[in-house]
């Protein structure tokens, strides 16, 4: 089952930063952790993934702590089309399944 | 490039019935996978295929559902008798095979509502 925790909603106004948390206290030295987020009515989607270092693409930044328990997943200037629910999870690289857990519905409000 | 596609997007039958979900992967994606979300629970994982092969099937609920993939293309979840609890979302993900990160696609859903 899940092995992450998340707040279960956050607003964030409209070109600012969104920062949204995650516990992973239980995370193997193997797994990863990757953020994938549902826009309503739509199918999940792939935003990051990482190991211990952070990282960033042109969806977001992940910040991870140094004992890897916890990260954050930064979106830099949220829109409104970043409103959807966000998904922490963690996992082996080349794992099978992904186990969603409840997520963070995250509101941009303009 | 289309994406991951799901017919129908949208079912409503009644107890009892037979329903099929279809989902057409990404094309060259050896890795097929269904999950479903029910009324107020999380995206729970169904099964996983490797191409026409189920490698993992350990989330199928019971013996009601039954999927395939013959031919390792498209893949069906036919749902036989469908009780209510069986209302909800059904997602179908792709990914390429190999080691390494290979990013799960998903499609949009098929909402089955069973009445």
């Amino acid at each position: 089952d899940a092995k992450t925790t998340q707040p279960p909603s956050m607003d964030c106004a409209e070109g600012r930063a969104a920062n949204l948390p995650c516990n992973h206290s239980t995370i193997s030295g193997n797994e990863y952790v990757y953020w994938y987020r549902q826009i309503h009515s739509q199918g999940p989607q792939y935003i990051i993934h990482g190991l211990k270092n952070n990282e960033t693409n042109e969806m977001a930044s992940l910040i991870i702590t140094e004992d890897r328990k916890s990260s954050t997943l930064i979106l830099p200037h949220a829109t409104l089309r970043d409103t959807a629910v966000y998904y922490c999870i963690v996992r082996v690289l080349t794992g099978n399944q992904f186990y969603f857990g409840t997520g963070t519905s995250l509101t941009v409000i303009p | 490039e289309a994406g991951v596609t799901q017919f129908p997007s949208h079912s409503v039958i009644e107890k009892g019935q037979t329903v099929t979900l279809r989902c057409d992967p990404i094309s060259g994606h050896d890795n097929l996978y269904w999950y479903r979300r029910v009324m107020g629970k999380e995206i729970k994982f169904l099964l996983h295929f490797v191409k026409e092969s189920k490698q993992d099937e350990s989330g199928m609920p019971n013996n009601r559902f039954l999927a395939e993939r013959t031919g390792g293309t498209y893949s069906t979840l036919k749902v036989q008798p469908a009780e209510l609890e069986d209302s909800g979302v059904y997602f179908c993900a792709s990914s390429t095979l190999g080691t390494g990160f290979n990013e799960q696609y998903f499609g949009p859903g098929t909402r089955l509502t069973v009445t």
